[in-house]
């Protein structure tokens, strides 16, 4: 049972566009929402986080929305940069913690110069 | 300021065999956990320690078993080696274990059993 789910497994951007990488949970017990990068042959790197008080947080370029009755949530990255190409992971935890994560399956975005 | 490092970085053991895995935290961390990435999935959550005390299990079986010392190093052990325990390992450390606290990564190791 997938609790967290990403539905495009890739997507192509081009260089100064908007990126938007979407998000689907299940568990109405999650409150605690965020996204990680992953580059090839290296571990996932922590990107942004948002609590379920919240509908939206930026940081940079990077803005992750939240609409908890959709049960869905997006990251905006704005403008695409070429370094941005990478596999996206959303991830979801209860009690605003951290010791159990459930990840999605991850977008792999390209950003096409 | 170091990062989260793993050993070893690739391994090959055959089914039924014992393998450890280890993992040095970010400095200041307390908090580490394990996750396993099959190919092409997301991270699942294995197991969390917090002060040398699991924090924490996911849907593993007893045979994956974990420690945290002192320094706040850890290891992950895996007993009896199935071909489906082929994957990325990857160890995380974090200041706590609240929100707010985000995961640090490790570059895993890729295990592979034949």
């Amino acid at each position: 049972d997938q609790q967290v789910k990403q539905n495009s497994p890739s997507l192509s951007v081009q260089e100064g566009r908007i990126s938007i990488l979407n998000c689907d949970y299940t568990n109405s017990m999650f409150d605690y929402f965020l996204w990680y990068k992953k580059y090839p042959a290296e571990g996932p790197t922590f990107l942004i986080s948002i609590s379920s008080i919240k509908d939206k947080n930026e940081d940079g370029r990077f803005t992750v929305f939240l609409n908890k009755s959709a049960k869905h949530l997006s990251l905006h990255i704005v403008p695409s940069q070429p370094g941005d190409s990478a596999v996206y992971f959303c991830a979801a935890s209860v009690n605003f913690g951290n010791e159990k994560l459930t990840f999605g399956t991850g977008t792999r975005l390209t950003i096409i110069p | 300021e170091t990062g989260v490092t793993q050993s070893p970085t690739h391994l090959i053991k055959t089914r039924g065999q014992q393998v450890t895995l280890r993992c040095s935290s970010q400095s200041g961390h307390n908090t580490v956990s394990w996750y396993q990435q099959a190919l092409g999935q997301g991270p699942q959550f294995i197991f969390q320690y917090y002060r040398e005390e699991e924090n924490g299990r996911g849907n593993f079986p007893p045979r994956f078993s974990g420690l945290q010392f002192p320094n706040y190093s850890s290891e992950l052990n895996v007993n009896a080696l199935e071909l489906d325990d082929s994957a990325l390992y990857l160890c995380a450390s974090s200041l706590s274990a609240r929100g707010g606290s985000p995961l640090h990564f490790g570059n895993g190791t890729r295990l592979t059993v034949t």
